[in-house]
């Protein structure tokens, strides 16, 4: 079955640093998103991409933010200054066009020291 | 009022009960409905999505009653396999791309022995 990959599986990282996290979404899906979890929280929606461009975006995913789909396969979340409260862990999900479900890779847990 | 809202329990259940959780939404424009689970420290994990009529996957049953903006999920016969966080999910549209995920707090269930 395929699955959607993230790597790293965990990132530790200093205040101020510029961190990248990576994806794989499923292969022949069309849309890709970025959701994070902070410890004991809700899963919360940070941007969705398509076609090459952003799609929508939460006010979470403020200017620190980027994404980019560089290959055909890969799908980045760049942090450019990472602050304490952005540790968390971030799901990267991909949907294909019409059902509207969307399925989750492993995530990566960032922690922010 | 929280979009979505879900009783956050914990429900502590015996093997072969049968468990049911209720899930509110606040937005009618919701479309899209869906249960997934997600064990501790994982990924969320679709579970089922959720029709107008009602739907069944083995001892997995959902409804949705978009006059009370109201989902349930029945799980009968519970397994200890059962035991993690249920949540609610829901897709708002609110325009032709719109199509991120609006997560509930989840509902905890152990299936005790």
């Amino acid at each position: 079955e395929p699955e959607v990959t993230q790597t790293p599986s965990h990132q530790v990282t200093q205040m101020g640093q510029e961190v990248i996290l990576r994806c794989v979404p499923i292969s022949n899906h069309l849309y890709f998103y970025w959701y994070r979890q902070i410890l004991g929280q809700k899963v919360e929606f940070l941007v969705s991409f398509y076609n090459n461009e952003i799609s929508e975006k939460s006010e979470i995913f403020d200017d620190q933010f980027s994404v980019e789909r560089p290959d055909g396969s890969n799908f980045t979340l760049k942090i450019r200054s990472t602050k304490l409260e952005d540790s968390a862990m971030y799901f990267c999900a991909s949907s294909d066009a019409g059902s509207g479900a969307q399925y989750f890779g492993p995530g990566t847990r960032l922690l922010v020291l | 009022r929280k979009e979505v809202e879900q009783d956050p329990g914990p429900f502590n259940v015996p093997e072969g009960a049968t468990v049911a959780f209720n899930c509110t939404y606040s937005n009618s424009a919701s479309q899209s409905f869906f249960w997934y689970r997600q064990d501790c420290r994982k990924e969320p994990k679709l579970l089922m999505s959720v029709y107008s009529s009602g739907n069944e996957d083995g001892r997995f049953t959902a409804q949705l009653n978009r006059a009370s903006q109201y989902i349930s999920l029945l799980i009968r016969d519970s397994k200890l396999s059962d035991s993690a966080t249920y949540l609610c999910v829901v897709r708002v549209i609110s325009s032709g791309s719109a199509r991120q995920l609006t997560f509930g707090s989840g509902t905890q269930l152990t299936v005790l022995p």
